[in-house]
C-alpha cells in the first residue's frame, strides 16, 4: 500500500489532455513538493517535474504538475504515442522518508 | 550522456548479503544527497535510502532498517548498500539516484540503470 494514491491506470488518444492525480497527506504533500517520474518499459525512471510545477531542461512543456493542499496532478496536453509509460509521483516526507504513489500506466489508444 | 551505473546485484540466499555500489565518471556526488530506490518485478518504486549531502545523516525505509546500510566515499565519487539479512522479499532492481536542485530529497535528477538482486533459496 503506497502512501501516496495514484490511480492504477489513465488512457487517452493521441491529442487530448490527461490528468493524472495523486494524493497525500499534511506530512508529505501538504508539506512539501512533489515531484514527478515518467518509466518506460525497461528503463530507469526520469524526473519529469520537479518542485511541484517546474520542469527540468529537456522535458517538453506539454508535461505540466500543480499542487494544492495535499493534492497534485500532472497534465500532460497534446498526448502522444511516446507518453505511454507508467508515471509516478513522489514527495519528501515529515517522516524522514521519501514517499512514491502507486503508479499510473499511461495508454496512448 | 553522463552515465550511473550500479553494480554488485546477483542471486543470493536468504539470510546472506550483498553490497551494491553506485558510480558516475563524469557526474560528482559531492554536495548532492544520494539515495537508493528499488523496484520489485512488475511493481512501483520503493524508496530505500538516503544519505545526506555530507554524510551526516541516513534515513532508511521501514522494510529495511537494521539490515541495510547506506555509505558514501566522495573522494571515488561512489555509493554503497550494504544489505544483511536478506528476504526474499528484497528481490528487485535497486537504483540509485541522486537529489537535483530544489533543496528538498526525492527530486532524482540522474538515476542508474539498476542493477537486480535476486533473493531465493
Amino acid at each position: 500500500q503506497s502512501v501516496l494514491t495514484q490511480p492504477p491506470s489513465a488512457s487517452g488518444t493521441p491529442g487530448q489532455r490527461v490528468t493524472i492525480s495523486c494524493s497525500g497527506s499534511s506530512s508529505n504533500i501538504g508539506s512539501n513538493p512533489v515531484n514527478w517520474y515518467q518509466q518506460l518499459p525497461g528503463t530507469a525512471p526520469k524526473l519529469l517535474i520537479y518542485s511541484s510545477n517546474q520542469r527540468p531542461s529537456g522535458v517538453p512543456d506539454r508535461f505540466s504538475g500543480s499542487k494544492s493542499g495535499t493534492s497534485a496532478s500532472l497534465v500532460i496536453s497534446g498526448l502522444q504515442s511516446e507518453d505511454e509509460a507508467d508515471y509516478y509521483c513522489a514527495a519528501w516526507d515529515d517522516k524522514q522518508r521519501v514517499v512514491f504513489g502507486g503508479g499510473t500506466k499511461l495508454t496512448v489508444l | 550522456q553522463v552515465q550511473v551505473v550500479e553494480s554488485g546485484g546477483g542471486v543470493v540466499q536468504p539470510g546472506t548479503s550483498l553490497r551494491l555500489s553506485c558510480a558516475a565518471p563524469g557526474l560528482t556526488f559531492t554536495n548532492y544527497g544520494m539515495h537508493w530506490v528499488r523496484q520489485a518485478p512488475g511493481k512501483g518504486l520503493e524508496w530505500v535510502a538516503v544519505i545526506w549531502y555530507d554524510g551526516s545523516k541516513k534515513y532508511y525505509a521501514d522494510s529495511v532498517k537494521g539490515r541495510f546500510a547506506i555509505s558514501r566515499d566522495d573522494s571515488k565519487n561512489t555509493l554503497y548498500l550494504q544489505m544483511n539479512s536478506l528476504r526474499v522479499e528484497d528481490t528487485a532492481v535497486y537504483y540509485c539516484a541522486r537529489d537535483g536542485y530544489s533543496g528538498t530529497p526525492g527530486d532524482f535528477d540522474y538515476w542508474g540503470q539498476g542493477t537486480l538482486v535476486t533473493v531465493s533459496s
